[in-house]
């Protein structure tokens, strides 16, 4: 099956700097992925679309300076939280659709960022 | 309005039983996507299965199936033979449109424990 790798897996920071998030698509060409984000024991919130080539779509209350999304290749998207507060500290997860049909999502590993 | 509910914040099962995870949907899109996820302790999600809104026949994958009850606006999923190993939580999503540029969004989850 289709395999989304996320980097880093966890990432410990200290407040006010930035922090860069990887997703890649390994085997299929992701022209759409997706950003989420995930406080504990609670559901996936949908940050942005990020579009390959074109800007980010963001959610409403989703602050686009402050988490930079970045979509350059069809393999490759980014996303940067920039000047980190302990209030950004949360499990961010990214997922990219591999079309075959049923049109379903594949999801990285997720990344669990905290600000100190 | 939620779209996605999942009011069964926890479930227990013994080991060998079926279990089922109740979903419900509000959308008046006439063509949308059901998925159901699984969220171990790591993070990952785990796609298990998707039913389209058109689809005539409940899916079915291995020891999972969706019972799909378009009237009533639910997409249940149903573990048969639980293991240990299916202690996790469990997402329910919808996808408005068939388009896999669509975005995808999350119920609150359930967590299910499967006892020996």
């Amino acid at each position: 099956g289709a395999v989304v790798s996320q980097h880093p897996s966890r990432v410990i920071c200290k407040s006010g700097t930035s922090v860069k998030i990887e997703c890649r698509s390994l085997d299929f060409q992701a022209t759409t992925m997706f950003w989420y984000r995930q406080f504990p024991k609670q559901s996936l919130m949908l940050m942005a679309t990020s579009n390959e080539g074109s800007k980010a779509t963001y959610e409403q209350g989703v602050e686009k300076d402050k988490f930079l999304i970045n979509h350059a290749s069809l393999t490759l998207s980014t996303l940067t939280v920039t000047s980190a507060h302990p209030e950004d500290s949360s499990f961010y997860i990214c997922s990219a659709r591999e079309g075959r049909g049923n049109e379903k999502l594949f999801f990285g590993s997720g990344t669990q960022l905290s600000v100190l | 309005a939620q779209k996605i509910t999942q009011t069964q914040p926890g479930m227990f099962v013994q080991e060998k039983e079926a279990v089922t995870l109740d979903c419900t949907y509000d959308t008046s899109d006439p063509s949308y996507g059901l998925f159901w996820y699984k969220q171990p302790s790591s993070g990952e999600m785990i796609f298990l299965i998707y039913q389209g809104s058109y689809d005539q026949q409940n899916a079915t994958e291995g020891r999972y199936s969706l019972n799909f009850q378009k009237a009533r606006k639910s997409a249940n999923l149903v573990i048969s033979a639980s293991q240990l190993g299916d202690s996790a939580m469990y997402f329910c999503a919808m996808r408005e449109g068939l388009s896999g540029y669509n975005k995808l969004i999350f119920g609150a989850g359930t967590r299910l424990a499967v006892h020996p």
